[in-house]
């Protein structure tokens, strides 16, 4: 079945970097994109990041945009966000989730599968 | 960029009411909606996409509708288990805004 894991989650000081990974299985991997999502604590859903299925367009939030990167790894089915210039704002749990792409519509960009997220605290 | 409201901030209903959450976006988006269910402490889950089309596996006691910049979610009758916060979020184009949510409690 679907799965996606992400990994990576840390404590790091502001301006610090992170890479999180979020390693997927059970689809094939060229043919769908990839959102990332993250979670404050106590709070709501943020959209952060989406990289179209063949990895030529990348999105982002205003919020990450300069600081955050895409990338993903073919050969491993693995998907990437580097994290540059941390703040104590992006800490929270960070979801990657697989868009469904094939829904009948002319867009099905919404996000069918979740990983199970990953921490990442920002604090001196 | 498209915002997204939704309302109520939160509720409480007794298990069997009828349930309705609306979600406004800040331009017509057609109906490219999704529904997101998100039981405390848990990953968050995909209820309904195209406005009112339900995934597979969700209980047809929930349901959507609207199109344009006005959209509904309905539980037709409240379970326990239907405690969660519920956002919508619109997929017509980045950014991929979500709404602030809406907490369901019994």
């Amino acid at each position: 079945q679907v799965q996606l894991v992400e990994s990576g989650g840390d404590v790091v000081q502001p301006g610090g970097s992170l890479r999180l990974s979020c390693a997927t299985s059970a689809f094939t991997f060229n043919t769908y994109g990839i959102h990332w999502v993250r979670q404050a604590p106590g709070k709501g859903l943020e959209w952060v990041a989406f990289i179209q299925f063949d990895g030529t367009n990348k999105y982002f939030a205003d919020s990450v945009r300069g600081r955050f990167t895409l990338s993903r790894d073919n050969s491993k089915n693995t998907h990437h966000l580097q994290m540059n210039s941390l703040r104590t704002e992006d800490t929270g749990v960070y979801y990657c989730a697989k868009e469904n792409r094939f829904c009948g519509g002319a867009k099905c960009y919404f996000l069918d599968f979740w990983g199970q997220g990953t921490l990442i605290t920002v604090s001196s | 960029d498209i915002q997204m409201t939704q309302s109520p901030s939160s509720l409480s209903a007794s298990v069997g009411d009828r349930v309705t959450i609306t979600c406004r976006a800040s331009q017509g988006i057609t109906n490219y909606l999704a529904w997101y269910q998100q039981k405390p402490g848990k990953v968050p889950k995909l209820l309904i996409y195209a406005a009112s089309s339900l995934q597979s596996g969700v209980p047809p006691r929930f349901s959507g509708s609207g199109s344009g910049t006005d959209f509904t979610l309905t539980i037709s009758s409240l379970q326990p288990e239907d405690v969660a916060t519920y956002y919508c979020q619109h997929y017509n184009g980045a950014p991929f805004t979500f709404g602030p949510g809406t907490k369901v409690d019994i």
